[in-house]
């Protein structure tokens, strides 16, 4: 069964550092990774999407990585801002279904 | 108004009631899809649908019921509500039927059951 799991489950950092988020799956038999963003009360919206077969995705200050072998991804977040502040949530779909992880609850420090 | 749509977005219900709600998204999307959020869980599948009159049991069916007679509207009822079900419910749809797209979210509602 596909699990997915993301730590820390919460991330508290100053305002303008890079960080890094983390996210693990259990089978590598999966159709692409994305990541998503939830603010407080609000639905998701999609981040990046990264195909099985990339390596990684880049919109503006994010960059997602994906090693299938390893079953891991990365957010890379850089000079991180106030409004960055969300929820970060990493899933994978292994089929017409998406399984999510729990999130990383981010908090940009002014 | 364009995009997907939930109704309502609050409701208070009493145990033992029915209750229905309403997901609607105007992009022709062939997918879609409920989830329930809880803390401590995070989001899981409770049916999906991949075309009209076409639909499949996720992670946590029970006690829920759907149906598609239209490409637009995926309405979740809940035949009769308990506690249990208290939660935050989100309705997704994907584009076009293809894996490789993103799924599109509303804005959720919030269900409590007394």
């Amino acid at each position: 069964k596909q699990e997915v799991t993301q730590i820390p489950a919460a991330l508290s950092v100053p305002e303008g550092e890079n960080l890094v988020l983390n996210c693990s799956f259990t089978d590598s038999a999966i159709y692409n990774l994305q990541w998503f963003r939830q603010d407080p009360g609000k639905g998701l919206t999609s981040l990046l999407l990264i195909q099985s077969s990339q390596r990684e995705q880049t919109s503006g200050r994010l960059n997602a990585s994906l090693d299938k072998s390893s079953g891991r991804s990365t957010l890379y977040i850089a000079a991180s801002q106030p409004g960055d502040s969300a929820t970060y949530l990493c899933a994978v779909s292994p089929d017409d279904k998406i399984i999510f992880g729990k999130g990383t609850r981010l908090h940009i420090l002014p | 108004d364009a995009g997907i749509t939930q109704s309502p977005r609050y409701k208070i219900t009493e145990t033992g009631r029915q209750v229905t709600l309403m997901c609607h998204q105007t992009w022709s999307h062939s997918y879609m899809f409920w989830y329930r959020q809880d803390l401590g869980h995070g989001l899981r599948l409770i049916y999906y649908s991949a075309a009209a009159d076409i639909t499949d049991k996720g992670e946590v069916p029970d006690g829920y019921v759907v149906s598609r007679s239209k490409t637009e509207n995926f309405p979740l009822t809940l035949e009769s509500a308990t506690r249990s079900q208290t939660s935050v419910y989100f309705c997704a749809s994907r584009g076009q039927g293809a894996v490789q797209e993103t799924q599109y979210f509303g804005p959720g509602t919030r269900l409590l059951v007394l």
